[in-house]
């Protein structure tokens, strides 16, 4: 596609439930990240994807989170028995190559999740 | 370890002055860094990026970076700040491992711009 696609753009969960969050990256790009960004805050890194391979899960904050990139183009990430806590914008990016730190990451709008 | 610094959590200057949002990095590796830009209720913009070329970096609407290497800095700078650039800006180091590359965001600046 033109951009990174999100969806959905606004999710509203009740507490306990889980949620997918879907990311379609730009075509061709080899990487892909995720990040969760609060209010007032930096984007904070989540996890990342080299085509099907998740290179670094480092940043999921518990076994609740996971993310998955099966064919190595559109990317899950899924939370379990969300709490309020995990309110946030959910913000996926795409870059065109693996290992090549100079070229730029292409984010999407955003998935704002609110948990009640 | 690789992390990126923004010494200033919020600037504020007036219309028609410059404009300095400081970014210091941290690299064990050659890194390459970014400026983005992030209007209210907006996603995310490149402003401009560094990859080892020219240490001065020229982006869009006026703001370009340089890259100092013996200051670990990579201050973003505008002449003459307007009231459109009032946004979130944020330093990004962007370094490769391994086989793997992984995009790190500093915690981001607040620019106020005064009528």
């Amino acid at each position: 596609g033109a951009g990174v696609s999100q969806s959905p753009r606004y999710k509203v969960t009740k507490r306990g439930q889980d949620v997918a969050l879907r990311c379609d990256p730009i075509s061709g790009h080899v990487s892909l990240y995720w990040y969760r960004q609060a209010l007032g805050q930096g984007p904070e890194f989540l996890t990342y994807f080299n085509y099907e391979a998740q290179q670094d899960k480092s940043g999921l904050p518990n076994d609740r989170f996971s993310a998955e990139r099966p064919e190595g183009s559109i990317s899950t990430l899924t939370i379990q028995r969300t709490e309020q806590r995990d309110s946030a914008m959910y913000r996926c990016a795409s870059s065109l190559y693996k290992g090549q730190g100079g070229t730029e990451a292409f984010f999407g709008q955003g998935t704002r999740l609110t948990v009640v | 370890a690789q992390s990126v610094t923004q010494l200033d959590s919020h600037v504020s200057v007036s219309e028609g002055t410059p404009v300095l949002l400081r970014c210091n990095y941290s690299s064990s590796y050659s890194p390459s860094l970014f400026w983005y830009v992030q209007h209210p209720n907006k996603g995310l913009q490149l402003l401009l990026k560094y990859t080892s070329a020219a240490t001065l970096v020229k982006g869009i609407n006026g703001f370009e970076a340089e890259f100092k290497k013996s200051e670990t800095s990579f201050h973003l700078t505008k002449p003459s700040a307007h009231m459109s650039d009032a946004a979130e800006y944020f330093c990004v180091v962007s370094v490769v491992l391994s086989s793997a590359s992984k995009i790190i965001f500093g915690s981001g600046t607040r620019l106020s711009i005064r009528p």
